[in-house]
């Protein structure tokens, strides 16, 4: 089984602080993606990373892509409380295989 | 624009009893899949479908079987569900030409006592 590791697990934070989740494996993406998932609804795709040292920004959002396309991370700048839920990163391996998913960091910024 | 519907919102069974989830995508998609999600586990693949009259094995399949009814309908069936399958489930289609993005359902709450 292909793992991918995020960290933290979990995140409190207070409206207008700055935050970093990351996603980690062992293998090489040929792709990664954000995911953001609200209680009691399905996850929404945020961003798509395809090339190593990639960077996408959404607003207050900036997605950045290692270099060896093994790593991820999602930055969030001055963070509201609408930016509350879980975070997914997901991966695409090489080959024809489904999206292997991460455990999720559960964000709650406070107002 | 209904996107991904499934049904129903939420079940509770009794241990032993059979269900058939129902997931239905309305975007004219090639792939779809079903995922269970538990708590610090994220989402874990179930079985998925590449195409019409094609299904195959994810990650954690055993207990559960799958239909690819058309293009439209991809059903997710607990034979004799048993507690250990209590998750939320989502089925998702993936868009076509793009082998990443995925449109998911609003999930099935699913207890088993």
């Amino acid at each position: 089984t292909q793992l991918l590791e995020q960290s933290p697990q979990f995140l409190s934070i207070q409206e207008g602080e700055n935050l970093t989740v990351y996603c980690n494996s062992s293998s090489v993406f040929s792709s990664l993606q954000w995911y953001r998932q609200e209680p009691g609804e399905g996850p929404v795709l945020l961003v798509t990373v395809v090339t190593g040292g990639e960077v996408k920004k959404l607003k207050r959002l900036t997605f950045q892509f290692g270099d060896a396309r093994k790593d991820s991370s999602l930055h969030i700048t001055a963070a509201q409380p609408g930016d509350t839920g879980l975070y997914l990163c997901a991966g695409l391996y090489s080959g024809n295989t489904p999206l292997v998913f991460g455990k999720g960091t559960r964000l709650s910024v406070i107002a | 624009n209904a996107g991904v519907t499934q049904t129903p919102k939420f079940q509770v069974l009794k241990t032993g009893q059979s269900m058939t989830l129902q997931c239905a995508q309305d975007m004219n998609h090639n792939s779809m899949y079903w995922y269970r999600q538990d708590p610090g586990m994220g989402l874990r693949l179930i079985y998925y479908s590449a195409s019409e009259g094609t299904t195959d094995k994810g990650e954690v399949p055993n207990g559960y079987n799958v239909s690819r009814l058309n293009k439209r309908e991809f059903s997710l069936r607990l034979e004799s569900a048993a507690p250990s399958q209590t998750s939320v489930y989502f089925c998702a289609s993936r868009e076509p030409g793009s082998r990443e993005k995925l449109f998911f359902g609003s999930g099935t709450q699913l207890s088993v006592l």
